[in-house]
């Protein structure tokens, strides 16, 4: 079973700053298996980054994911406000098909 | 405009029983895999199963295998989730989600509001 670790567990950081989100996997995934979310207080997740580094509808270009093997990263280049969330990393098991989670990572206000 | 909309959570006491819904509407419901992640108040996701299109195979985590079974209505354009030998531990925000794609989408695209699920004596 593949465990992903997301790091930092929380990031303070103020609006306009670059944001760069990690996420580590216990063993190599295959980069089309790689997504991003991203969820508000009392909101469902949003897909943010399927397939490693490929925006969903509707994304803003400020997003940006990359990364190969076991390490993977979410780059926000300048932050708004609506920008602060929690966002989880997502590892898609084909056989059978499962779906892991990080822990998520809380992007604060500082 | 894809909707999905859960219903039917509550209260129920450890050892009790609960069927989730989740009424899907604005795709062609019968083309997709559909999945049930769940949250528990303040963690992270967990993802919890999933059917195919056809409903010819579903997949559970180890935590609810044996206890929990999903299925479909492609008539009704429904999913389900029926939830046996409920413990403290399965009490959570589940919600209903839809692939990027039809089946085998390794991305979650559209997801419910959620619905909880309170397991408590």
């Amino acid at each position: 079973e593949i465990v992903l670790t997301q790091s930092p567990g929380t990031l303070s950081l103020s609006p306009g700053e670059r944001a760069t989100l990690s996420c580590r996997a216990s063993q190599s995934v295959s980069s089309i298996y790689l997504v991003w979310y991203q969820q508000k207080p009392g909101q469902a997740p949003r897909l943010l980054i399927y397939d490693a580094s490929s925006r969903a509808a509707g994304v803003p270009d400020r997003f940006s994911g990359s990364g190969s093997g076991r390490d993977f990263t979410l780059t926000i280049s300048r932050l708004e406000p609506e920008d602060f969330a929690v966002y989880y990393c997502q590892q898609y098991g084909s056989s059978p098909p499962t779906f892991t989670f990080g822990q998520g990572t809380k992007l604060e206000i500082k | 405009e894809v909707q999905l909309v859960e219903s039917g959570g509550g209260l129920v006491k450890p050892g009790g029983s609960l069927r989730l819904s989740c009424a899907a509407s604005g795709f062609m419901f019968s083309s997709y895999s559909m999945h049930w992640v769940r949250q528990a108040p303040g963690k992270g996701l967990e993802w919890v199963s999933s059917i195919s299109s056809s409903s010819s195979f579903r997949y559970y985590a180890d935590s609810v295998k044996g206890r929990f079974t999903i299925s479909r209505d492609n008539a009704k354009n429904s999913l389900y989730l029926q939830m046996n030998s409920l413990r403290a531990e399965d009490t959570a925000v589940y919600y209903c989600a839809r692939g990027r794609f039809g089946e085998l989408s390794s991305s979650l695209e559209y997801w419910g509001q959620g619905i909880l699920v309170s397991v408590s004596s």
